[in-house]
C-alpha cells in the first residue's frame, strides 16, 4: 500500500521561498501525475500543480510564476517551491497521488491517497 | 479554469435521513470518447486530509459504506448520504478532473440536526 510522507518547513517570512518534499513509499513514482494541492481558509481546496518521473510539469496558472515542481525518482520523492511567499501563501499542504496508482491505471485522475499535511504559515 | 459551485454551504440532517449534496460545474466533465464525467466526492472531517469517497461521479471508493452514493453527469451531480450517521458529520468537496487547473467546490458542511 502506497503512503506519501511530507515535510519542510512550516515558519516562513515574506518574499521567502517555500519548500515542501513529498517521499512516496511502498512503488515507485514511474507513469503517474504527482500533485500538490493547498488548503487555506480563504480560498478553500487549490490545486498547486503536478509532475510525472519524466519531469513534465502542470502548474497552476494562478500560481505558475512562483511555482516550481520536481522530482526526484531515484529517491522516489517529488518537491514544491513556491517563491516569494505572503501571508496569502498561509495553508496547510498537501502531496497526493492519483487514483490510478494503486488501481492500475492511467487518466487524469481523483485522489485517493494523501500526505499528512504540512502547516506552513507566512508572518514577519 | 473550470468552475465548481456547490450547494447548499450547510446542510443539518437528523439521524438516519437523506443528505442531498450538489455540485455544478462551469462546463461540462464528460468526456465523450470514454462516457466517463471526471468527477470526484471527498469528505473531509478536521485534523485529516480530504478522504476520496466517489469517482468517475458514481463510482464508490473501496471501503466506503453504500450509503454514500454519486449521481449526475455533465454539469450536474449529487452526492447523497442515504441515512446519515453520526460519523457521517464532515465537510464534503465535489471536484473535477477533467481538465488543468483541478478545481474543486467550496465545500459543503453536513451537521446532525
Amino acid at each position: 500500500q502506497v503512503q506519501l510522507q511530507q515535510w519542510g518547513a512550516g515558519l516562513l517570512k515574506p518574499s521567502e521561498t517555500l519548500s515542501l518534499t513529498c517521499g512516496v513509499y511502498g512503488g515507485s513514482l514511474s507513469g503517474y501525475f504527482w500533485t500538490w494541492i493547498r488548503q487555506s481558509p480563504g480560498k478553500g481546496l487549490e490545486w498547486i500543480g503536478e509532475i510525472n518521473h519524466s519531469g513534465i510539469t502542470n502548474y497552476n496558472p494562478s500560481l505558475k510564476s512562483r511555482v516550481t515542481i520536481s522530482v526526484a525518482t531515484s529517491k522516489n520523492q517529488f518537491s514544491l517551491k513556491l517563491s516569494s511567499v505572503t501571508a496569502a501563501d498561509t495553508a496547510l499542504y498537501y502531496c497526493a497521488s492519483p487514483r490510478g496508482y494503486r488501481y492500475g491505471y492511467s487518466d487524469n485522475d481523483a485522489f485517493d491517497i494523501w500526505g499528512q499535511g504540512t502547516m506552513v504559515t507566512v508572518s514577519s | 479554469d473550470i468552475v465548481m459551485t456547490q450547494s447548499p454551504d450547510s446542510l443539518a440532517v437528523s439521524l438516519g435521513e437523506r443528505a442531498t449534496i450538489n455540485c455544478k460545474s462551469s462546463q461540462s466533465v464528460l468526456f465523450n470518447s470514454n462516457n466517463k464525467n471526471y468527477l470526484a466526492w471527498y469528505q473531509q472531517k478536521p485534523g485529516q486530509p480530504p478522504k476520496l469517497l466517489i469517482y468517475w461521479a458514481s463510482g464508490r471508493e473501496s471501503g466506503v459504506p453504500d450509503r454514500f452514493s454519486g449521481s449526475g453527469s455533465g454539469t450536474d451531480f449529487t452526492l447523497t448520504i442515504s441515512s446519515l450517521q453520526a460519523e457521517d458529520v464532515a465537510v464534503y468537496y465535489c471536484q473535477q478532473y477533467y481538465d488543468t487547473p483541478r478545481t474543486f467546490g467550496q465545500g459543503t458542511r453536513v451537521e446532525i440536526k
